[in-house]
């Protein structure tokens, strides 16, 4: 069965443009988070969505969007690039939303923001 | 001061040693707890799950202290494939989301 598929594997962008991330989750899986993980720290929560509704949102400014589709994949969005974003974001499936069911991770998108 | 701190490392022990990680967090509403494993450039994989009777898998072992809310991670007999960066991991009721610590790498050497 395939796991959490995630793409592009690799980006590099240069500061100011805008980049979208996608993520297609195991089949079955409702339940679609985003994390960004700066190298030398733990993953940060940045949005989940369940049913194609937003659930949660972590700490990170409005230049930040994601959206759920029918299908359950998403796409994350960031707008006027900084350098500071840099980073890996992985993206991560679960069964459903507020059962504290596991998540799975997908192998990341490494963006680099020259 | 962060949701969850751990010792960031790095740890260098001899393959067989014994290692302990330890972990505490601050949100008093978190209800699951778990340790997961990140191989270098690779995704988060799920370790196991931390119970408050406390709970093994083979040569792992994890603690879980609600009242001091302090996490352990235990490895028994290391292994070089142990080799990783460990993240202990909290999820707040009705949060919905993982916190992380940020990682403790260990290096098992030969």
């Amino acid at each position: 069965d395939a796991g959490v598929t995630q793409s592009p594997t690799h980006l590099i962008k240069t500061r100011g443009q805008q980049v979208t991330l996608r993520c297609s989750p195991i089949s079955g899986h409702k339940s679609v988070s985003w994390y960004q993980q700066v190298l030398g720290q733990g993953p940060q929560f940045i949005f989940q969505y369940y049913e194609k509704e937003e659930r949660g949102r972590g700490n990170f400014p409005d230049r930040f969007s994601a959206r759920q589709f029918p299908n359950y994949s998403s796409e994350l969005n960031v707008n006027a690039l900084l350098l500071g974003d840099s980073a890996l974001y992985l993206c991560a499936s679960s069964l459903a939303w507020g059962r504290g069911d596991e998540q799975f991770f997908g192998p990341g998108t490494r963006l680099t923001v020259l | 001061r962060k949701e969850v701190e751990q010792d960031p490392g790095p740890f260098n022990v001899p393959e067989g040693a014994t290692v302990a990680f330890n972990c505490t967090y601050s949100n008093s509403a978190s209800q699951s707890f778990f340790w997961y494993r990140q191989d270098c450039r690779k995704e988060p994989k799920l370790l196991m799950s931390v119970y408050s009777s406390g709970n093994e898998d083979g040569r792992f072992t994890a603690q879980l202290n609600r009242a001091s809310q302090y996490i352990s991670l235990l490895i028994r007999d290391s292994k070089l494939s142990d080799s990783a960066t460990y993240l202990c991991v909290v999820n707040v009721q009705g949060a919905q989301k993982l916190v992380f610590g940020q990682g403790t790498r260990l290096t098992i050497n030969p």
